[in-house]
């Protein structure tokens, strides 16, 4: 069973385009996250929530809009999609956020604009 | 300056050789410190974790962290071709939102 997923795996959309990505987790976890990876392999975290309600939003722009319909999911919903968008997008669960917070990643979503 | 130094290689050794993987911070405030090891196309999976200086041993794997230089290590004793990934240190404070910031890897290849 996998305990971080996501879909889509891969996502190829034209510049402009509204484009969602979900993630569920079956860890039993409160907090979960989302990251972006760059090409050079850089990973920064984008949002955490923690039981439904928003904790970080790490000055992402407002195209990004997070949303958690309960505690075992968490989707991203991208507006007006730009070419500095094409990365790895990866959502993560932990048991909480406060402390040291083992997190625990899903495979990634590849979105690459055109 | 990132908060967080880590030179993304690669790394090529032998297989069999000890490997040194390194990470310097700029923030003495940060708390916990971890290891995540990556392979090609899946997602950053955890491998240490710690949150004091000194070292931490798991079976081929010992973490070391020293706060006061600002510096964190992971070696990797007898190298396999399976250990061949991209590590990733990461670090983070109790207060925050469980943000995790992290290096920007080093590629290690294990050569058979």
């Amino acid at each position: 069973d996998t305990a971080v997923s996501q879909t889509p795996k891969y996502l190829v959309t034209q510049m402009g385009n509204d484009k969602s990505i979900k993630c569920e987790q079956n860890l039993g976890h409160d907090t979960m996250y989302w990251y972006k990876q760059d090409s050079k392999k850089f990973l920064k975290i984008m949002f955490s929530y923690n039981n439904k309600e928003l904790i970080i939003n790490e000055t992402v722009p407002n195209r990004f809009s997070p949303k958690s319909p309960d505690k075992a999911h968490l989707n991203l919903h991208i507006n007006s999609l730009e070419l500095g968008d094409s990365a790895v997008y990866f959502c993560a669960s932990s048991q909480e956020y406060q402390g040291i917070q083992p997190q625990h990643f899903g495979d990634g979503t590849r979105l690459s604009i055109l | 300056q990132k908060e967080v130094e880590q030179d993304p290689g690669p790394l090529s050794v032998p297989e069999g050789a000890i490997v040194s993987l390194n990470c310097t911070y700029s923030n003495s405030a940060f708390q916990y410190f971890m290891w995540y090891r990556q392979y090609s196309r899946k997602g950053p999976e955890l491998l240490m974790y710690t949150y004091s200086s000194g070292n931490k041993e798991d079976g081929r794997f010992t973490a070391q962290v020293d706060k006061s230089s600002k510096y964190i290590s992971l070696f990797i004793r007898d190298s396999q071709p399976s250990d061949s990934a991209t590590y990733l240190c990461a670090m983070s404070l109790y207060n925050q939102g469980g943000k995790l910031i992290f290096g920007q890897g080093t590629e290690l290849s294990v050569k058979p």
